[in-house]
Protein backbone atom coordinates (compact mmCIF):
# COMPACT_ATOMS: atom_id res chain seq x y z
CA UNK A 1 0.00 0.00 0.00
CA UNK A 2 1.09 3.66 -0.62
CA UNK A 3 2.35 5.27 1.98
CA UNK A 4 3.84 9.05 2.95
CA UNK A 5 5.86 9.68 6.11
CA UNK A 6 6.62 12.70 7.09
CA UNK A 7 9.41 12.14 10.04
CA UNK A 8 9.33 15.50 11.83
CA UNK A 9 5.86 16.71 13.36
CA UNK A 10 7.17 20.18 14.25
CA UNK A 11 10.40 22.32 13.15
CA UNK A 12 11.53 25.74 14.27
CA UNK A 13 14.38 27.85 12.29
CA UNK A 14 15.36 31.01 12.52
CA UNK A 15 14.59 33.41 10.16
CA UNK A 16 17.38 33.85 7.39
CA UNK A 17 18.29 30.29 7.73
CA UNK A 18 17.89 27.68 5.68
CA UNK A 19 15.10 24.73 5.25
CA UNK A 20 14.97 21.10 4.87
CA UNK A 21 11.73 19.16 5.26
CA UNK A 22 11.82 15.57 4.85
CA UNK A 23 9.44 13.15 2.82
CA UNK A 24 9.98 9.78 2.56
CA UNK A 25 7.24 7.62 0.39
CA UNK A 26 5.89 3.95 -0.33
CA UNK A 27 4.49 3.56 -3.69
CA UNK A 28 4.35 0.65 -6.08
CA UNK A 29 4.14 2.15 -9.49
CA UNK A 30 6.49 5.83 -10.56
CA UNK A 31 5.18 7.90 -7.99
CA UNK A 32 3.84 11.26 -8.87
CA UNK A 33 5.32 13.48 -5.84
CA UNK A 34 3.67 16.81 -4.23
CA UNK A 35 4.10 19.33 -1.72
CA UNK A 36 1.59 21.11 0.10
CA UNK A 37 1.25 24.36 2.40
CA UNK A 38 -1.74 25.13 4.83
CA UNK A 39 -1.93 28.88 6.78
CA UNK A 40 -3.50 28.44 9.53
CA UNK A 41 -7.81 28.40 8.96
CA UNK A 42 -7.04 27.75 5.27
CA UNK A 43 -7.14 25.18 2.62
CA UNK A 44 -3.77 23.91 0.66
CA UNK A 45 -2.03 25.53 -1.77
CA UNK A 46 0.16 23.22 -4.31
CA UNK A 47 3.77 24.67 -4.23
CA UNK A 48 5.43 22.43 -6.35
CA UNK A 49 4.87 18.67 -8.21
CA UNK A 50 7.55 16.15 -9.82
CA UNK A 51 5.88 13.60 -12.29
CA UNK A 52 9.29 12.69 -14.29
CA UNK A 53 12.53 14.27 -16.16
CA UNK A 54 14.92 16.57 -14.04
CA UNK A 55 14.41 15.51 -10.63
CA UNK A 56 15.36 18.66 -8.82
CA UNK A 57 11.75 20.98 -9.38
CA UNK A 58 11.64 24.43 -8.53
CA UNK A 59 8.16 25.50 -6.89
CA UNK A 60 6.57 28.70 -5.47
CA UNK A 61 7.92 31.15 -3.31
CA UNK A 62 11.47 30.41 -3.39
CA UNK A 63 10.86 26.36 -2.64
CA UNK A 64 12.70 23.22 -4.20
CA UNK A 65 12.32 19.73 -3.62
CA UNK A 66 14.79 17.22 -4.61
CA UNK A 67 13.07 13.42 -6.23
CA UNK A 68 15.52 10.69 -5.24
CA UNK A 69 14.43 7.72 -6.23
CA UNK A 70 17.01 5.33 -4.57
CA UNK A 71 15.87 6.68 -1.19
CA UNK A 72 12.39 7.27 -1.93
CA UNK A 73 12.53 10.63 -0.66
CA UNK A 74 11.39 14.12 -2.07
CA UNK A 75 12.40 16.46 0.35
CA UNK A 76 11.88 20.51 0.35
CA UNK A 77 14.12 22.58 0.73
CA UNK A 78 14.17 26.66 0.83
CA UNK A 79 17.75 28.89 1.11
CA UNK A 80 16.66 31.15 3.31
CA UNK A 81 13.04 31.27 4.90
CA UNK A 82 10.93 34.35 5.44
CA UNK A 83 8.62 34.54 8.70
CA UNK A 84 5.51 34.73 6.13
CA UNK A 85 6.58 30.44 5.73
CA UNK A 86 5.48 29.74 8.69
CA UNK A 87 2.87 27.04 7.79
CA UNK A 88 1.83 23.29 7.78
CA UNK A 89 3.54 21.36 4.99
CA UNK A 90 1.97 18.46 3.35
CA UNK A 91 3.89 16.13 1.13
CA UNK A 92 1.80 13.64 -1.23
CA UNK A 93 2.11 10.69 -3.36
CA UNK A 94 -0.11 9.53 -6.35
CA UNK A 95 -1.22 8.50 -9.78
CA UNK A 96 -1.58 11.00 -12.28
CA UNK A 97 -3.93 9.46 -14.38
CA UNK A 98 -7.59 8.27 -13.86
CA UNK A 99 -8.74 9.45 -10.26
CA UNK A 100 -5.85 11.61 -8.52
CA UNK A 101 -6.20 9.62 -5.31
CA UNK A 102 -3.31 11.32 -3.74
CA UNK A 103 -1.81 9.87 -0.02
CA UNK A 104 -0.58 12.83 2.26
CA UNK A 105 1.73 12.77 5.10
CA UNK A 106 1.47 13.90 8.12
CA UNK A 107 2.25 17.33 7.89
CA UNK A 108 5.16 19.34 9.56
CA UNK A 109 4.49 22.62 10.88
CA UNK A 110 7.15 25.40 10.76
CA UNK A 111 7.89 27.79 13.34
CA UNK A 112 9.90 30.57 12.56
CA UNK A 113 11.85 32.70 14.99
CA UNK A 114 12.07 35.92 14.44
CA UNK B 1 -12.42 33.97 -8.72
CA UNK B 2 -12.45 30.58 -10.06
CA UNK B 3 -11.82 27.98 -7.27
CA UNK B 4 -13.43 25.84 -5.25
CA UNK B 5 -16.45 26.36 -2.67
CA UNK B 6 -17.42 24.96 0.22
CA UNK B 7 -20.43 25.65 2.23
CA UNK B 8 -20.92 26.09 5.44
CA UNK B 9 -16.98 27.28 6.37
CA UNK B 10 -18.08 26.60 10.18
CA UNK B 11 -21.01 23.73 11.58
CA UNK B 12 -22.16 22.26 14.78
CA UNK B 13 -24.54 19.26 15.09
CA UNK B 14 -25.60 17.09 17.47
CA UNK B 15 -25.19 13.64 17.99
CA UNK B 16 -27.63 11.55 15.54
CA UNK B 17 -28.01 15.16 13.60
CA UNK B 18 -28.18 14.88 9.91
CA UNK B 19 -26.36 17.65 7.43
CA UNK B 20 -25.01 17.86 4.16
CA UNK B 21 -21.82 19.71 2.60
CA UNK B 22 -21.57 21.56 -0.29
CA UNK B 23 -18.94 21.83 -2.68
CA UNK B 24 -18.85 23.61 -6.15
CA UNK B 25 -15.68 23.82 -8.48
CA UNK B 26 -15.88 26.10 -11.60
CA UNK B 27 -12.97 25.08 -13.50
CA UNK B 28 -14.40 22.35 -15.45
CA UNK B 29 -12.18 19.79 -13.57
CA UNK B 30 -13.47 15.89 -14.01
CA UNK B 31 -12.52 14.42 -10.29
CA UNK B 32 -13.33 15.88 -6.83
CA UNK B 33 -12.87 14.66 -3.78
CA UNK B 34 -13.62 14.86 0.17
CA UNK B 35 -11.01 14.61 2.43
CA UNK B 36 -11.03 15.10 6.33
CA UNK B 37 -8.23 16.67 8.16
CA UNK B 38 -7.54 15.55 11.82
CA UNK B 39 -4.61 16.57 14.02
CA UNK B 40 -1.53 14.57 13.26
CA UNK B 41 -2.92 12.65 10.63
CA UNK B 42 -2.62 14.35 7.79
CA UNK B 43 -5.15 14.14 5.16
CA UNK B 44 -7.70 11.05 4.52
CA UNK B 45 -9.87 10.25 1.99
CA UNK B 46 -13.38 10.15 2.18
CA UNK B 47 -14.55 9.29 -1.03
CA UNK B 48 -14.14 10.49 -4.58
CA UNK B 49 -15.40 11.28 -8.01
CA UNK B 50 -13.54 10.38 -10.60
CA UNK B 51 -15.78 11.67 -13.25
CA UNK B 52 -19.28 13.08 -13.03
CA UNK B 53 -21.43 9.62 -12.72
CA UNK B 54 -18.93 7.47 -10.82
CA UNK B 55 -18.15 7.78 -6.95
CA UNK B 56 -16.39 5.42 -5.14
CA UNK B 57 -14.71 5.07 -1.75
CA UNK B 58 -11.50 5.93 -0.04
CA UNK B 59 -9.56 5.26 2.93
CA UNK B 60 -12.34 6.16 5.21
CA UNK B 61 -16.01 5.93 4.28
CA UNK B 62 -17.91 4.74 7.15
CA UNK B 63 -20.43 7.05 8.23
CA UNK B 64 -20.34 9.56 5.02
CA UNK B 65 -22.19 9.60 1.84
CA UNK B 66 -21.86 11.43 -1.52
CA UNK B 67 -23.57 12.45 -4.64
CA UNK B 68 -21.88 14.01 -8.05
CA UNK B 69 -24.65 16.09 -8.97
CA UNK B 70 -23.28 17.01 -11.97
CA UNK B 71 -19.82 17.94 -13.42
CA UNK B 72 -19.62 21.27 -10.81
CA UNK B 73 -20.92 20.25 -7.81
CA UNK B 74 -19.99 17.06 -5.29
CA UNK B 75 -21.53 17.02 -1.51
CA UNK B 76 -20.82 15.07 1.46
CA UNK B 77 -23.92 13.36 3.80
CA UNK B 78 -23.36 12.44 7.22
CA UNK B 79 -26.25 10.68 8.02
CA UNK B 80 -26.18 10.48 11.56
CA UNK B 81 -23.17 12.62 13.10
CA UNK B 82 -20.77 11.48 15.67
CA UNK B 83 -18.47 12.99 17.63
CA UNK B 84 -15.54 11.16 16.13
CA UNK B 85 -16.30 12.36 12.87
CA UNK B 86 -15.45 16.06 14.13
CA UNK B 87 -12.91 17.10 12.30
CA UNK B 88 -11.89 19.73 9.24
CA UNK B 89 -13.23 18.88 5.49
CA UNK B 90 -11.99 19.44 2.39
CA UNK B 91 -13.24 19.23 -1.24
CA UNK B 92 -10.96 18.92 -3.81
CA UNK B 93 -11.06 19.25 -7.83
CA UNK B 94 -8.09 17.81 -10.29
CA UNK B 95 -7.78 17.57 -13.94
CA UNK B 96 -5.53 14.28 -15.23
CA UNK B 97 -2.87 14.42 -17.56
CA UNK B 98 0.48 16.14 -16.45
CA UNK B 99 -1.11 19.17 -17.76
CA UNK B 100 -3.45 19.45 -14.81
CA UNK B 101 -1.18 21.31 -11.03
CA UNK B 102 -2.61 18.95 -8.72
CA UNK B 103 -5.78 19.21 -6.62
CA UNK B 104 -7.41 22.68 -6.09
CA UNK B 105 -8.26 23.15 -2.57
CA UNK B 106 -11.59 24.55 -1.17
CA UNK B 107 -11.34 26.34 2.09
CA UNK B 108 -12.71 23.81 4.45
CA UNK B 109 -15.61 23.37 6.64
CA UNK B 110 -14.84 23.35 9.99
CA UNK B 111 -16.99 20.48 11.69
CA UNK B 112 -17.52 19.86 15.15
CA UNK B 113 -20.07 16.98 16.84
CA UNK B 114 -20.99 17.40 20.22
Amino acid sequence: AQSVTQPDIHITVSEGASLELRCNYSYGATPYLFWYVQSPGQGLQLLLKYFSGDTLVQGIKGFEAEFKRSQSSFNLRKPSVHWSDAAEYFCAVGSLWGAQKLVFGQGTRLTINP
Amino acid sequence: NAGVTQTPKFQVLKTGQSMTLQCAQDMNHNSMYWYRQDPGMGLRLIYYSASEGTTDKGEVPNGYNVSRLNKREFSLRLESAAPSQTSVYFCASSDIGEGSYGYTFGSGTRLTVV
